[in-house]
């Protein structure tokens, strides 16, 4: 089945840094890559997604890039501010269509 | 247009005892899936209903049990609970089965003794 692999698992930096993460899959048939943003205590929300036919989307200070030939994908968070801090989870959608499967999470913080 | 919720948002059990969680999809979504969370990991698919019909199921055995109404809410339930069970039982609702977006509902907390 398909696997997810995230890194890093913890991520603090300062505020006005920029955040990367980034995760590698193993079903080169996966097209759809979402990430989530969970706060403590708080149901996962989408903050982002791509499909596999772009390499690249970005909402304001977030974007996202697909590598579909690696099989890696990339959140990238600029200007980080203090609410920025959370735990934030990629997933990739499993051949089927039928389940979202998570990396394991990584906990950003943003101190100011 | 109403969010996805679950009911309850906490529950004890203890080891054998029976569980079912509830969830309502988001208004117009005709899908519904569950996902364990246990505490410091990512959701794991439990499995996901589509219309009413089981449309795929993650790794779990089959104690774990769902329903979808047809109003589109769901049932999940778990039989002969294990200390291992406990968790965040998170439901996501999406308008359609197959790259949509998923969205969660706050979750139910389960913790057995």
């Amino acid at each position: 089945g398909e696997n997810v692999e995230q890194h890093p698992s913890t991520l603090s930096v300062q505020e006005g840094d920029s955040a990367v993460i980034k995760c590698t899959y193993s079903d080169s048939a996966s097209n759809y890559f979402p990430w989530y943003k969970q706060e403590l205590g708080k149901r996962p929300q989408l903050i982002i997604d791509i499909r596999s036919n772009v390499g690249e989307k970005k909402d304001q200070r977030i974007a996202v890039t697909l590598n579909k030939t690696a099989k890696h994908f990339s959140l990238h968070i600029t200007e980080t501010q203090p609410e920025d801090s959370a735990v934030y989870f990629c997933a990739v959608e499993n051949q089927a269509g039928t389940a979202l499967i998570f990396g394991k999470g990584t906990t950003l913080s943003v101190s100011s | 247009e109403t969010g996805v919720t679950q009911s309850p948002t906490h529950l004890i059990k203890t080891r054998g005892q029976q569980v079912t969680l509830r969830c309502s999809s988001q208004s117009g979504h005709n899908t519904v899936s569950w996902y364990q969370q246990a505490l410091g990991q990512g959701p794991q698919f439990i499995f996901q209903y589509y219309r009413e019909e089981e449309n795929g199921r993650g790794n779990f055995p089959p104690r774990f049990s769902g329903l979808q109404f047809p109003n589109y809410s769901s049932e999940l339930n778990v039989n002969a609970l294990e200390l291992d069970d406990s968790a965040l039982y998170l439901c996501a609702s999406s308008l359609e089965a197959g790259g949509n977006e998923q969205f969660f509902g706050p979750g139910t907390r389960l913790t057995v003794l």
